[in-house]
C-alpha cells in the first residue's frame, strides 16, 4: 500500500530557529514530491521535487529530495512566526498524490 | 489566470440531513477535480477523483457520493450524514491528463460539523 510519513508530527521552536521536516514515502510508479504550507485553510504550494539530487530553494524556505532513501527534507532557516503552519509533503504517482499526516510547526517569539 | 471556489465555507448539519458541497474552476478546461476530506490526525484522504464529466473515481467506500455536471464543476452529496463525515473538505484541481507530475492547487475548503 503506498504510503507518506512524515516527522515529527508537531514541532515548537523559537524565532530564529532553523528547523528541518522529513517526508519519507512508498509509492508506486513515483513521478514527484510536493511540499504544501496550511495555515488556515487551502494547503499552498511550496515545492515539487522530481530529481534526486537538486535542492529547490525560495527564500527562507530550501527542499531536497533523495530518490535512493525515499525521502525529502524541507528546511526553514532563520523561522518567523508567520512560518507556523502544517508542513504537509505528498508524493505523487501515476495519476494521484498520496499525503503524509502533516508537521504541524509552531513558531515562537 | 485559474481560480478555484468552494462552497459553503462553514456548515453546521445534524446527523441524518442531507448534504451538498459545489466546487468550481475557472481559468482551464478540462481539469481533473478531486475531493479531499481532512480530518484531525489522518492528513490529507482522497474521497473521490475525476478526469471529465460523469466520470468519477471513488477512492475510499463511504457514505458520500460525487458528481460532476459540467467541465468545471465537482459536487459532493451525502444523502444521509453521519458524526463520522464531520470534517474539512477540499475540493482541488490540476491539469487534465495528469502524469502525476502536476501540482494540485485547492479550494479554501468547507468546514463540516455533523452533531
Amino acid at each position: 500500500e503506498d504510503k507518506v510519513v512524515q516527522s515529527p508530527l508537531s514541532l515548537v521552536v523559537h524565532e530564529g530557529d532553523t528547523v528541518t521536516l522529513n517526508c519519507s514515502y512508498e509509492v508506486t510508479n513515483f513521478r514527484s514530491l510536493l511540499w504544501y504550507k496550511q495555515e488556515k485553510k487551502a494547503p499552498t504550494f511550496l515545492f515539487m521535487l522530481t530529481s534526486s539530487g537538486i535542492e529547490k530553494k525560495s527564500g527562507r524556505l530550501s527542499s531536497i529530495l533523495d530518490k535512493k532513501e525515499l525521502s525529502s527534507i524541507l528546511n526553514i532557516t532563520a523561522t518567523q512566526t508567520g512560518d507556523s503552519a502544517i508542513y504537509l509533503c505528498a508524493a505523487g504517482s501515476q495519476g494521484n498524490l498520496i499525503f503524509g499526516k502533516g508537521t504541524k510547526l509552531s513558531v515562537k517569539p | 489566470s485559474q481560480t478555484i471556489h468552494q462552497w459553503p465555507a462553514t456548515l453546521v448539519q445534524p446527523v441524518g440531513s442531507p448534504l451538498s458541497l459545489e466546487c468550481t474552476v475557472e481559468g482551464t478546461s478540462n481539469p481533473n477535480l478531486y475531493w479531499y476530506r481532512q480530518a484531525a490526525g489522518r492528513g490529507l484522504q482522497l474521497l473521490f477523483y475525476s478526469v471529465g464529466i460523469g466520470q468519477i473515481s471513488s477512492e475510499v467506500p463511504q457514505n458520500l457520493s460525487a458528481s460532476r455536471p459540467q467541465d468545471r464543476q465537482f459536487i459532493l452529496s451525502s444523502k444521509k450524514l453521519l458524526l463520522s463525515d464531520s470534517g474539512f473538505y477540499l475540493c482541488a484541481w490540476d491539469k487534465g491528463h495528469s502524469s502525476g507530475a502536476n501540482v494540485l492547487t485547492f479550494g479554501a475548503g468547507s468546514r463540516l460539523t455533523v452533531l
